[in-house]
């Protein structure tokens, strides 16, 4: 089954861009919606946006005007990038892929794998 | 504050029957499919209810979910020590345009 594994800095300074990777095994990157969700520390849990591989993103508007995720198909990874972080922006950040359907009348959207999350924390 | 109401906490003993509620709006449960997560301490969150009632390879039966309406119920019969978790719901909310999630129950067993 598919495996994702996540990459990056522990430590970002306020103010910096929090950039993560996350490699896909055992799968295409061609297929699936790739996602990133985040857990801060003893809280529940936040989307913050996908792709997918024909470039389509979609972002949590909280997060929308920070946030960029990328693909990367020859390398099977994909990117998360946070800008102009704060202390809020401490968590466990996760890649997951996602199955996503949308009929028109309902949407379907399940995070079937995820990584095994790194945490990132926001200090000086 | 979730768009997604879940107690934050449930108990049973070894062999009970819990169930965990879920409740939404018409704008995202009341109109699209329900899923549930579970999280060991320390672990990524893992699929265990997808399509409000149906379960991933390797899931046991003895975990079952349903819908009605804009909530959605986790059930979990014959409960196992290694049950404690926390379990979470989430689905599509219109609003958000996106993927939601509960705020999150501790199962205590």
């Amino acid at each position: 089954q598919v495996q994702l594994r996540e990459s990056g800095p522990g430590l970002v300074k306020p103010s910096e861009t929090l950039s993560l990777t996350c490699t896909v095994s055992r799968g295409s990157i061609s297929s699936h919606y790739w996602s990133w969700i985040r857990q801060p520390p003893g809280k529940g849990l936040e989307w913050i946006g996908y792709v997918y591989y024909s470039g389509t993103s979609n972002y949590n508007p909280s997060l929308e005007s920070r946030v960029t995720i990328s693909l990367d198909t020859p390398k099977n990874q994909f990117s998360l990038k946070l800008s102009y972080v704060t202390a809020a922006d401490t968590a466990v950040y996760y890649c997951a892929s996602a199955d996503y359907y949308d009929s028109g009348d309902y949407h379907l959207l399940y995070f079937q794998h995820w990584g095994q999350g790194t945490l990132v924390t926001v200090s000086s | 504050q979730s768009l997604l109401t879940q107690p934050p906490s449930a108990s049973g003993t070894p062999g009970q029957r819990v169930i965990i509620s879920c409740s939404g709006s018409s704008s995202n449960i009341g109109s699209n499919t329900a899923n549930w997560y579970q999280q060991v301490p320390g672990a990524a969150p893992k699929l265990l209810i997808y399509t409000d009632n149906q379960r991933p390879s390797g899931v046991p039966d003895r975990f079952s979910g349903s819908k009605s309406g804009t909530s959605a119920s986790l059930a979990i019969s014959g409960l196992h020590s290694d049950d404690e978790a926390d379990y979470y719901c989430a689905t599509w909310d219109a609003s958000l345009n996106g993927p939601v999630f509960g705020g999150g129950t501790k199962l205590t067993v």
